[in-house]
């Protein structure tokens, strides 16, 4: 598999439900960020974590970070129909520079 | 807030043709990036550039690439000789220091090459 994948690849819920998606990668990173991107449009930064940090919250959205199972999730509590979008964990490797390598992506439907 | 902005929104060429993408960054970041996104598939790093360099490219960034900050705000990829398989989502975006730093993004030029 490959650095940063999502699970689960599609999830759908109903308003008002929470929703959870998770990250997985390979390598020793400095941090991880997760991003938005609505069909076709640009990326949406969410949140940073870095990997000195387990948990990091911003209004409906909490971040976890796991560094011994190399995994975080996104977690968006009382979802809401303008949350349906693309969610993208994207993680900053340790000696790799300033570049981000992205995962494949969560498809969060949230329907009325 | 200040935010990444990009021109075109989209651009059409013809195979072979050049063309080139702009970005102006925040103003205060002094990081910049190009990254792409084919259709279906991941972002995926194409270039980063610091103090008027190229600090880190990936294999994608081959020959036919490259980019320039021309004066004190714009940031550019020029394509040289598009190939079909050049059409993608571009997206820019800066930072204000390097590792640990949030990057952000812009919206994105969708370039399609017949």
């Amino acid at each position: 598999s490959q650095q940063g994948e999502e699970d689960p690849q599609a999830l759908s819920i109903q308003e008002g439900e929470n929703a959870t998606m998770n990250c997985s990668y390979k390598t020793s990173i400095n941090n991880l960020q997760w991003y938005r991107q609505n069909s076709g449009r640009g990326l949406v930064h969410l949140i940073l974590i870095r990997s000195n940090e387990r948990e990091k919250h911003s209004g409906r959205l909490r971040v976890t970070l796991d560094t011994s199972k190399k995994s975080s999730s996104l977690l968006i509590t009382a979802s809401r129909a303008a949350d349906t979008a693309s969610y993208f964990c994207a993680t900053g490797i340790t000696g790799g520079g300033n570049k981000l390598t992205f995962g494949t992506g969560t498809q969060l439907k949230v329907e009325l | 807030e200040p935010e990444v902005t990009q021109t075109p929104s989209h651009q059409v060429t013809q195979m072979g043709q050049e063309v080139i993408l702009r970005c102006v960054p925040i103003s205060n970041h002094l990081y910049f990036y190009w990254y792409r996104q084919i259709l279906g598939q991941k972002v995926e790093f194409l270039v980063s550039f610091y103090n008027n360099e190229i600090s880190e490219k990936s294999e994608i960034f081959d020959d036919q690439f490259s980019v320039e900050r021309p004066d004190g705000s714009n940031f550019t990829l020029k394509i040289r000789s598009t190939k079909l398989e050049d059409s993608a989502m571009y997206f820019c975006a800066s930072s204000v220091r390097r590792e640990l730093e949030t990057q952000y993004f812009g919206p994105g030029t969708r370039l399609l090459v017949l």
